[in-house]
């Protein structure tokens, strides 16, 4: 497509549900990042991905969160057993080398709350 | 360990005045540096980068930043503002050889007529 696409953009569910969040990246684009914004603050990364290969989970803020890209485009982000502190804006970018130099391209994100 | 602060969360200005958003940064390794704009309801949008080079690097939309090193700075600076300008503004780092990107709080710019 034309830009990152994030599905849906907004969410509000209640504590202890389940949710599953969309990324549809730049289709020419290997890498894959996730963030985390929350309220007042700027994203914070949770996890990318090369393809499907998963090589930093270092950000995931605990075991209810988990990430996939199985056939290395769309990417899902669930949260299990969700909590209200989950509350947040949630972002995507894929990114492209040109000249050796990464660039990322951010969706529009989506926003979660937890009630 | 990289670190970013934006030392204003909101900065008010008149249409046509210039304006200066603050960044400093803190990191043990070489790193790339970025501005993105956030405008209400969209995504975060690239405005410039350094990368290295001059220490003066221009973005879209008249932008332009200067990196100091020995500051360890990366102020966001434009002679002339406009009321489209208003919008949410991060500053960012990433080391040379790793892609995850930390970011500042945020500076809400805001544009009076």
């Amino acid at each position: 497509g034309a830009g990152v696409s994030q599905s849906p953009r907004y969410k509000v569910t209640k504590r202890g549900q389940d949710v599953t969040l969309r990324c549809d990246p730049i289709s020419s684009h290997a890498t894959l990042y996730w963030y985390q914004q929350a309220l007042g603050q700027g994203p914070e990364f949770l996890t990318y991905f090369n393809y499907e290969a998963q090589p930093d989970k270092s950000g995931l803020p605990s075991d209810r969160f988990s990430a996939e890209r199985p056939e290395g485009s769309i990417s899902t982000l669930t949260i299990q057993r969700t909590e209200q502190r989950d509350s947040a804006m949630y972002r995507c970018a894929s990114s492209k080398f040109a000249d050796g130099v990464e660039t990322q391209y951010f969706g529009p994100g989506t926003r979660l709350l937890v009630l | 360990a990289q670190s970013v602060t934006q030392l204003d969360s909101q900065v008010p200005v008149f249409e046509e005045a210039p304006v200066e958003l603050r960044c400093n940064y803190s990191s043990s390794v070489s790193v790339y540096l970025f501005w993105y704009v956030q405008y209400p309801n969209q995504g975060l949008q690239l405005l410039l980068k350094y990368l290295s080079g001059s220490t003066l690097v221009k973005g879209i939309n008249g932008f332009e930043a200067e990196f100091n090193k020995s500051q360890t700075s990366f102020h966001l600076r434009k002679p002339s503002v406009h009321i489209s300008d208003t919008a949410e503004y991060f500053c960012a780092v990433r080391n040379t050889n790793a892609g995850k990107s930390t970011f500042g709080d945020g500076t809400t710019l805001t544009v009076k007529p």
